[in-house]
C-alpha cells in the first residue's frame, strides 16, 4: 500500500518553512526520506524508525508518530537548494523485506 | 568512490521489442534495488537482489525481470514492451538492502516506447 504525501505541491519564499506529511494504512517499521532535484538520482536525507525518533540533516527534520503511522518532515528557513521533490519510503512492521515502499513525492518550489 | 552508474542512460524502442538495462552499484555494496518512476505514480518497486539472489518483487507482470551477478552488477529485462512501460528506471544499491539503511541512486535509464 503506497503511503500518502500531502501536500502534492508547496511554493515557498526564502526563509520560509514547510511540512510535508506523509501518511500510511499500514503499521510501519520505519520511514526514509529522500530529495530528488530536477534531472537528479533521488538523495537521501534520514530514516525514523518506530519509536518515535526525531532525526535531523542541516535545517531538516523529521518525526514519526507510530500510533499514527505518520511522518512529518520539517523545512525550516528554507534555501533555494531545497528546491526539489521529496519522497517518503515506508517499511511495514514485521521486519525487513528489502523493500521501500515510496509515495508519490510533494514538489516543493523555494523563491527568491 | 564511485557512485551507482547505470546504462544506457537513454533509450528509444517500439512496442513489441525488448529491453535490458545495466547497473553496476557501488563497491562493496551487494543489494540492489530496482524502481520504476513516472509522474503519477513516483517510484515503483520492481524488485530487489543480494547476493545474486532475488528477495522481493513489487507487482509488476512476468514481462519485468531482472537478475544480479557474482560482482553485484544487475541486469533488468523488460519484453513484449508496451507504451506504458515508458518511464524513468532507477537502480539503487546499499549494503544491507533497502529499509537497512541508505539506498545510492543512480540517475537512471529512460525508455521511451512508441
Amino acid at each position: 500500500q503506497q503511503p500518502v504525501q500531502s501536500p502534492q505541491a508547496v511554493i515557498l519564499r526564502e526563509g520560509e518553512d514547510a511540512v510535508i506529511n506523509c501518511s500510511s494504512s499500514k503499521a510501519l517499521y520505519s520511514v526514509h526520506w529522500y530529495r530528488q532535484k530536477h534531472g537528479e538520482a533521488p538523495v537521501f536525507l534520514m530514516i525514523l524508525l518506530k519509536g518515535g525518533e526525531q532525526k535531523g540533516h542541516e535545517k531538516i527534520s523529521a518525526s514519526f508518530n507510530e500510533k499514527k503511522q505518520q511522518s512529518s518532515l520539517y523545512l525550516t528557513a528554507s534555501q533555494l537548494s531545497y528546491s526539489g521533490t521529496y519522497f517518503c519510503g515506508t517499511e511495514r512492521s514485521g521486519g525487513s523485506n528489502y523493500k521501500l515502499t515510496f509515495g508519490k513525492g510533494t514538489l516543493l518550489t523555494v523563491n527568491p | 568512490k564511485a557512485g551507482v552508474t547505470q546504462t544506457p542512460r537513454y533509450l528509444i524502442k517500439t512496442r513489441g521489442q525488448q529491453v535490458t538495462l545495466s547497473c553496476s552499484p557501488i563497491s562493496g555494496h551487494r543489494s540492489v534495488s530496482w524502481y520504476q518512476q513516472t509522474p503519477g505514480q513516483g517510484l515503483q518497486f520492481l524488485f530487489e537482489y543480494f547476493s545474486e539472489t532475488q528477495r522481493n518483487k513489487g507487482n509488476f507482470p512476468g514481462r519485468f525481470s531482472g537478475r544480479q551477478f557474482s560482482n553485484s552488477r544487475s541486469e533488468m529485462n523488460v519484453s513484449t514492451l508496451e507504451l506504458g512501460d515508458s518511464a524513468l528506471y532507477l537502480c539503487a544499491s546499499s549494503t544491507q538492502g533497502a529499509g537497512t539503511g541508505e539506498l545510492f541512486f543512480g540517475e537512471g535509464s529512460r525508455l521511451t516506447v512508441l
